[in-house]
């Protein structure tokens, strides 16, 4: 297992497309999260998964976000009708059950950029 | 809302100085701190930790000081090198431990 996995790297879309991102967490990890990050920002919590229920939402998931995690495994972050202020990083991060900030794996993230 | 920040966004220092990053936090209960480093175009990598109950942990080149009558943790890290050079974060958990707080980072810029 080399880690979280994230797909694509770099996405370049039109305004009003949708886009889907992928994340492939740690094997053994019950808990994946995906967060924002834009420019010289801190990344910003969206949503947090455990096993496949989906627990938590922060606000900043508008409705035109949806996350999926079907198997308990991967997990999908889709964007519908993207705006230039979609444009950020998407970082997923998973961890088991207990572990603290060590425990605590992110991928390199998705960059998406809306033109 | 709670919020968990830091005093400058760059710090420059020579290669071989030690290097003090710092943050400040305005929930006094919390009880639980991460410091992460983010190199560019990578996801945030865990550093160090420390509990409430500690004042300060030591790990191989830094270390984290924590002073929870003024709100403050800092990073300390010893002999700074070129691979050191990136962003580093303060967080702490919310919600339950289930999600992470960021601040918005110091730039760690290493001269050689």
């Amino acid at each position: 297992d080399t880690g979280v996995s994230q797909n694509p790297r770099h996405k370049i879309t039109k305004r009003g497309q949708n886009v889907t991102f992928r994340c492939d967490p740690i094997s053994e990890h019950n808990r994946l999260y995906w967060y924002r990050q834009t420019l010289g920002q801190g990344p910003e919590f969206l949503t947090y998964f455990q096993n496949e229920a989906q627990l938590e939402k922060s606000r900043l998931l508008s409705d035109r976000f949806s996350a999926e995690r079907p198997k308990g495994s991967f997990s999908t972050l889709e964007i519908q009708r993207t705006e230039q202020g979609d444009s950020a990083m998407y970082l997923c991060a998973s961890s088991f059950d207990g572990q603290g900030g060590s425990g605590y794996t992110f991928g390199s993230g998705t960059r998406l950029t809306v033109v | 809302g709670e919020s968990v920040g830091l005093h400058l966004p760059t710090l420059s220092v020579q290669e071989g100085d030690n290097s003090i990053i710092n943050c400040a936090y305005s929930n006094s209960a919390s009880d639980y701190f991460i410091w992460y480093k983010q190199e560019s175009g990578k996801g945030p990598q865990f550093i160090i930790d420390i509990r409430s109950n500690m004042d300060k942990r030591q790990g191989q080149r830094v270390t984290v000081l924590l002073n929870k009558t003024v709100k403050h943790l800092s990073l300390q890290i010893a002999a700074t090198q070129p691979g050191d050079s990136a962003v580093y974060f303060c967080a702490e958990p919310f919600s339950g431990r289930r999600a992470l707080t960021f601040g918005s980072g110091t730039r760690l810029q290493v001269q050689p």
